[in-house]
């Protein structure tokens, strides 16, 4: 697709369930980004991958949080053992040259 | 480390209406400036940018100066439309690479009444 594609769109799940978050990027952009918006928090960076490799993992706020990247292209954000404070919207975003191209996201609801 | 501070909305205003959204940060060395906005429904998008000092970054009418010397990069509209009803958010960006994370504001929501 010409821009950046998230799924689910909504995931609704249960306290201590593991969750999987999808990123398909542009075509071609070597950067791809994760970001967490929480009501009133702003956006949160957690993990920034350059090619397969992240060098940058410092905003994963817990080690239930991973991610990783494959074929240079989708990106996997997963959540093990899901609490309600995980609950936001998780971004996705792409670069080739710096300026971030984003996904509209996937809303996480932890009951 | 590095951060931005934007001023805390939600900001209501009529239509042609002046606005200005304050937007400050720190940095350790020479960052990049960027406005992204989000409409309702949608993802962000880049608005706006500055990459030195004293450059003006512009589109659809709105306008941000980097401002070395108060750290400053706020963004005005001189008549806004019940279209730029939108989430807007100041970011920056260290580093040369031009993949660098980008630190954002929390974002101010704009709300335009008719």
């Amino acid at each position: 697709g010409a821009g950046v594609s998230q799924s689910p769109s909504n995931k609704v799940t249960e306290k201590g369930k593991d969750v999987e978050l999808r990123c398909d990027p542009i075509s071609g952009h070597t950067a791809l980004y994760w970001y967490r918006q929480s009501l009133g928090q702003g956006l949160e960076f957690l993990i920034y991958f350059q090619g397969n490799s992240a060098p940058d993992k410092s905003g994963l706020p817990s080690d239930r949080f991973s991610a990783e990247r494959t074929g240079g292209s989708v990106s996997t954000l997963t959540i093990q053992r899901t609490q309600q404070e995980d609950s936001a919207v998780y971004l996705c975003a792409s670069s080739l040259l710096g300026e971030l191209f984003f996904g509209e996201g996937s809303r996480l609801t932890v009951l | 480390g590095n951060s931005v501070t934007q001023m805390e909305g939600p900001v209501t205003l009529s239509e042609e209406a002046f606005l200005t959204i304050n937007c400050t940060y720190t940095a350790t060395g020479y960052p990049s400036l960027f406005w992204y906005v989000q409409y309702p429904g949608e993802g962000l998008q880049l608005l706006l940018k500055a990459t030195k000092a004293d450059d003006k970054g512009s589109n659809k009418g709105f306008e941000a100066t980097y401002r070395k010397e108060t750290t400053s990069f706020h963004l005005e509209k001189g008549s806004v439309q019940v279209s730029d009803s939108a989430v807007y958010f100041c970011a920056l960006s260290e580093g040369n690479s031009g993949n660098t994370p980008l630190v954002f504001g929390k974002g101010t929501r704009l709300s335009v009444i008719a």
